[in-house]
């Protein structure tokens, strides 16, 4: 099974910085690739599919590049309401796996 | 608006049997794949399983395959999920999860959640 990878696991940046969360696949996977929000206590939100696509709703400071095996999300502009767990998930094939979460916090 | 409302969720003993119901509301459930999805205590999210619209076709992952089943009544727009011997280790937040949609033929990450239901099993 191809694995997911995330890193940091956690990471602190004060208002207003650019942060950069990275995933990578033990294979290649296209572009079938998704990340999750999740502040606490709340459910997962989606933000980006297919590595680039931007879900509607979700503000234009949150971006995704990457294929094949590497992956970037990135916060343009990091704002308190950020503060929250952030997932990738690999979909091309099952099983749909997560990678292990990276925790962002506030400086 | 989607909706989708776990119940079924409780304590149950190791070895023991559950239960979970998703109700869908707000979309058309019948054209759409589902999951669900576990996140124990403080840890990341783990996908379970999915079926595909009709219900013809499912997978797991490993950790529960042999041991839940999932299923849906589409006249109901119900999503279950069967969940027998359980262990200490599936204790966890059960999500049902919609199958997003993009213009793409692999459209399976998730774009609407439910609150959850808490599972926990312990003696």
């Amino acid at each position: 099974d191809i694995q997911m990878t995330q890193s940091p696991s956690s990471l602190s940046a004060s208002v207003g910085d650019r942060v950069t969360i990275t995933c990578r696949a033990s294979q290649a996977i296209s572009n079938y690739l998704a990340w999750y929000q999740q502040k606490p206590g709340t459910v997962p939100n989606l933000l980006i599919y297919a590595a680039s696509t931007l879900q509607s709703g979700v503000p234009s400071r949150f971006s995704g590049s990457g294929s094949g095996t590497d992956f970037t999300l990135t916060i343009s502009s990091l704002q308190p309401e950020d503060v929250a767990t952030y997932y990738c998930q690999k979909y091309n094939s099952d099983p749909l796996t997560f990678g292990g979460g990276t925790k962002v916090e506030i400086k | 608006e989607v909706q989708l409302l776990e119940s079924g969720g409780g304590l149950v003993q190791p070895g023991g049997s559950l239960r979970l119901s998703c109700a869908a509301s707000g979309f058309t459930f019948s054209s759409y794949a589902m999951n669900w999805v576990r996140q124990a205590p403080g840890k990341g999210l783990e996908w379970v399983s999915i079926i595909n619209y009709s219900g013809a076709n499912t997978y797991y992952a490993d950790s529960v395959k042999g041991r839940f089943t999932i299923s849906r009544d589409n006249s109901k727009n119900t999503l279950y999920l069967q969940m027998n011997s359980l262990r200490a280790e599936d204790t966890a937040i059960y999500y049902c999860a919609k199958r997003g949609d993009c213009s793409g033929t692999t459209c399976l990450f998730f774009d609407y959640w439910g609150q959850g239901t808490l599972v926990t099993v312990s003696s």
